[in-house]
């Protein structure tokens, strides 16, 4: 079974400009969330789709949106970057919620804001 | 609010030395606690996971006991090998969050031959 793909692995973008990555999950997950991860923050919760629809959002500013489609694959955009947006973006994906099933984590979107 | 403590790193051993990582929480109710672990150019990979007080939770070599106690999930293992070398995450996962885990800074691990 294919695991979680995430496109592309390495993206260099200028301040001001926006951005779109892409998360497929493993093949009968629903539930496709996204993290940040900073040396300084860590793990942060973005934000989680299941079933095209967002269930759950972290503390971030609206700059950060996302989607997800009917074959459950997502996107997720950033707007107006910022040097602090500098970070690998992780998406995971599960058949329900982390509470009942473990997330499966893509090898993430190196994103360099200069 | 709702958070996960685990030691600093990083954490340098010698191979077939005992490992333990300290991880602490703090939460209201009855979270599910896990281990994740990120080697080098990849995401994270679940390690284990406990669901309930005195659960616990082993793989690979690897253990943790869900300390309600204590409020404690320290892992450990009895003798690490250089391929153990990654970053370790504590995390805490409680019901109605859906996917909205909260990590730990995590713990850097280099075993040396």
């Amino acid at each position: 079974k294919a695991g979680v793909t995430q496109t592309p692995r390495y993206l260099i973008k200028t301040r001001g400009q926006q951005v779109t990555l892409s998360c497929s999950p493993i093949s009968g997950h629903r539930s496709v969330s996204w993290y940040q991860q900073t040396p300084g923050q860590g793990l942060q919760f973005l934000f989680e789709y299941f079933s095209e629809t967002q269930r759950n959002k972290g503390n971030f500013p609206g700059r950060f949106s996302g989607r997800q489609f009917s074959n459950s694959r997502s996107e997720m955009n950033v707007s107006t970057l910022e040097l602090g947006d500098s970070a690998l973006y992780l998406c995971a994906s599960s058949t329900l919620d982390a509470y009942n099933s473990p997330l499966h984590f893509g090898n993430g979107t190196r994103l360099t804001v200069t | 609010g709702d958070s996960v403590t685990q030691m600093e790193g990083p954490v340098t051993l010698s191979e077939e030395a005992f490992l333990t990582i300290n991880c602490t929480y703090t939460a209201t109710g009855y979270p599910s606690l896990f281990w994740y672990v990120q080697y080098p150019g990849e995401g994270l990979q679940l390690l284990l996971k406990a669901t309930k007080a005195d659960d616990k939770g082993s793989n690979k070599g690897f253990e943790a006991t869900y300390r309600k106690e204590t409020t404690s999930f320290h892992l450990e293992k009895g003798s690490v090998q250089v391929s153990d070398s990654a970053v370790y995450f504590c995390a805490l996962s409680k019901v109605g969050w859906d996917n909205d885990m909260r990590f730990g800074a995590g713990t850097r691990l280099t075993v040396k031959p």
